[in-house]
Parts: C-alpha cells; sequence; structure tokens
C-alpha cells in the first residue's frame, strides 16, 4: 500500500516564477493538507482540501493556491515567487477525521 | 489561537539513556488533540504518539510514552532505552477535535543518540 507521495523531491526556481507541487494521498484517504517548513521551523498550515473544495486556509497569500482532483490527488501552485518562499512543503493526507499520512515533501529553493 | 513551545533546540544523549522532550501549549479550546512526530533527513513526517484532552490515561506507544499535564498545559516525550535511530528532528504538535484537523506545530527539538 502506497503511503503519500509528492513531486517533485526536489526543484530549483528563479524569483518571480511560478511553481506546481503534485500529492497523491494515501489509499482510501479523501483529504489532503499542505503545510509549509522553512529552514529550522515547523511545519506551517497552508490549506486543506476537501471533496475538491477549500476547506480551510492558513495565514498564506493568495499566490499560493491549490486545487484537488476527483481521484482525491492534489496540487499545489505558487505565482511569483519570492526568496521567502524556499522550503520544504509537506503534504498529509487523511480519511475524515483521522490520523493524518505525511509524504517525505517537496524541497523548494527559489534563487 | 493555539500555541506549541518547545524550549530545547538541541538535546544529545547517550545511547540506552532515556530522554524527555519538552512541550507546552497554550489554548482557548476544552477539546484538542496533542501529537508528537519524527522528523528524520529524509523529511518524511513519522507519527508517533496521539494524547486527547479528555483521556485520563497517559499515552504509551512502545518505547513512546507521553507526560501529560492539562493543568500545566504540557505534554512532554518521554523516549525509553534512546537508540541510535531515534536521532531525529521531534515536533509536537496540537489538533482541534472539531473543524478541519489543521496541526500547529512547535518549533522541534533535535535529538542526537550518541553511541
Amino acid at each position: 500500500d502506497a503511503g503519500v507521495t509528492q513531486s517533485p523531491t526536489h526543484l530549483i526556481k528563479t524569483r518571480g516564477q511560478q511553481v506546481t507541487l503534485r500529492c497523491s494521498p494515501k489509499s482510501g484517504h479523501d483529504t489532503v493538507s499542505w503545510y509549509q517548513q522553512a529552514l529550522g521551523q515547523g511545519p506551517q498550515f497552508i490549506f486543506q482540501y476537501y471533496e475538491e473544495e477549500e476547506r480551510q486556509r492558513g495565514n498564506f497569500p493568495d499566490r499560493f493556491s491549490g486545487h484537488q482532483f476527483p481521484n482525491y490527488s492534489s496540487e499545489l501552485n505558487v505565482n511569483a515567487l519570492l526568496l521567502g518562499d524556499s522550503a520544504l512543503y509537506l503534504c498529509a493526507s487523511s480519511f475524515v477525521p483521522g490520523e493524518l499520512f505525511f509524504g517525505e515533501g517537496s524541497r523548494l529553493t527559489v534563487l | 489561537a493555539q500555541k506549541i513551545t518547545q524550549t530545547q533546540p538541541g538535546m544529545f544523549v547517550q545511547e540506552k539513556e532515556a530522554v524527555t522532550l519538552d512541550c507546552t501549549y497554550d489554548t482557548s479550546d476544552q477539546s484538542y488533540g496533542l501529537f508528537w512526530y519524527k522528523q528524520p533527513s529524509s523529511g518524511e513526517m513519522i507519527f508517533l504518539i496521539y494524547q486527547g484532552s479528555y483521556d485520563e490515561q497517559n499515552a504509551t506507544e512502545g518505547r513512546y510514552s507521553l507526560n501529560f499535564q492539562k493543568a500545566r498545559k504540557s505534554a512532554n516525550l518521554v523516549i525509553s532505552a534512546s537508540q541510535l535511530g531515534d536521532s531525529a528532528m521531534y515536533f509536537c504538535a496540537m489538533r482541534e477535535i472539531q473543524g478541519a484537523q489543521k496541526l500547529v506545530f512547535g518549533q522541534g527539538t533535535r535529538l542526537t543518540i550518541n553511541p
């Protein structure tokens, strides 16, 4: 049984560019949450998707957007990248309500 | 707003010793859940242990136990008989029981086990 898978694992972008990160939830899970973890910090909640709708959003600007597909997979999009967007982006899935399972993350570097 | 505080940036422990990682929390909610996660260098957050706010007993999972003191708002993780593979970042987190299950994390503690 595959766990939460994220792609790409590493990527480098320049300021002003746009990035799309992808997440496939654990089998049977219908809810996907995204977290941003800056270096040396704990993860911070970006948003959560359930039934293809954004269910809750953390304190992140509109440059951060997402989508959930009918197969429950999800994308995180970040526009107009800033240096401060460099971080590990973690996806977590669950079957509402239930234990969260995390992927290994996508490490984004913005130059 | 919920807040988690971990005051130990780093801990160094000899193999086979027990170690306590500190966590205090702040919330106005009556119902909440407390978690500990381990994050190795690979980046994945690995669930270790959970304590509900109404649970009477302290949670235990193998070598992990959670010392829950509700009046002091503390939820310390105790690892018994530490192993070299326990070296990692450890995060305490809080989740609302109701709502969208958002997790609020602390800053983390880097645990290093010395042989």
